[in-house]
């Protein structure tokens, strides 16, 4: 089975210019997230999707960022303007809707696009 | 205050070693907890979960204590392949909702 995948795997962009990464999740989850490593700092949470609705969105740092889950399937993550604080590693995770051990339902991690802001 | 803090690290260890990483989380209402695995460079994977009854699987030894708001992970007889960064990660409520995750621990064993 095909794990979550993620496009770009780098990005260079120049400040102001706009940005989009994709996350394809594993085929027959609902849930989508998304998360981001800044240099030297925890893993953050940014937005988690159930199917095309955001449940919350609640870590989106500012409206320069966009999600969008169109059709329920993949998302996309659109910055824009970039800033140079916008560098670090996007990831994106995914889950099922209903987990087999309700306690400790997993969430699986694509490789994460590495966004660099210069 | 951060939402879950773990010792920085680095470990250094040698083969064969035991050693023991130690995490705490700020919010009393997490309800599931989970050490993950960061290989450089790669992505997170989930190593184990953490029950409240601590947990054993094979060299790896997980235990919570919610009195304490602390978890933490024991490694018997490292292997060079344990090298990587260990990640505390709690979640509250909803089996559902986000992760919360510590800045992570980064574990060498030399040989």
């Amino acid at each position: 089975e095909a794990g979550v995948t993620q496009f770009p795997s780098h990005s260079v962009i120049e400040k102001g210019q706009t940005v989009t990464l994709r996350c394809d999740p594993i085929s027959g989850h609902d849930n989508l997230y998304w998360y981001r490593r800044v240099m030297g700092k925890e893993i953050k949470f940014l937005l988690h999707f159930v199917k095309e609705s955001k449940q919350d969105e609640s870590g989106m740092p500012n409206n320069r960022f966009l999600a969008e889950r169109t059709g329920g399937t993949y998302s996309t993550l659109k910055v824009q303007p970039a800033e140079l604080e916008d560098s670090g590693v996007y990831f994106c995770a995914s889950s099922p809707q209903v987990p087999l051990d309700f306690s400790y339902n997993e969430q699986f991690f694509g490789p994460g696009t590495r966004l660099t802001v210069l | 205050r951060k939402e879950v803090e773990q010792d920085p690290g680095p470990f250094n260890v040698p083969e064969g070693a035991t050693v023991a990483f130690n995490c705490t989380y700020s919010n009393s209402a997490s309800q599931s907890f989970f050490w993950y695995r960061q290989d450089c460079r790669k992505e997170p994977k989930l190593l184990m979960s953490v029950y409240s009854s601590g947990n054993e699987d094979g060299r790896f030894t997980a235990q919570l204590n919610r009195a304490s708001q602390y978890i933490s992970l024991l490694i018997r007889d490292s292997k060079l392949s344990d090298s990587a960064t260990y990640l505390c990660v709690v979640r509250r409520g909803s089996t559902l909702g986000r992760l919360y995750f510590g800045r992570g621990t980064q574990l060498t064993v030399w040989p």
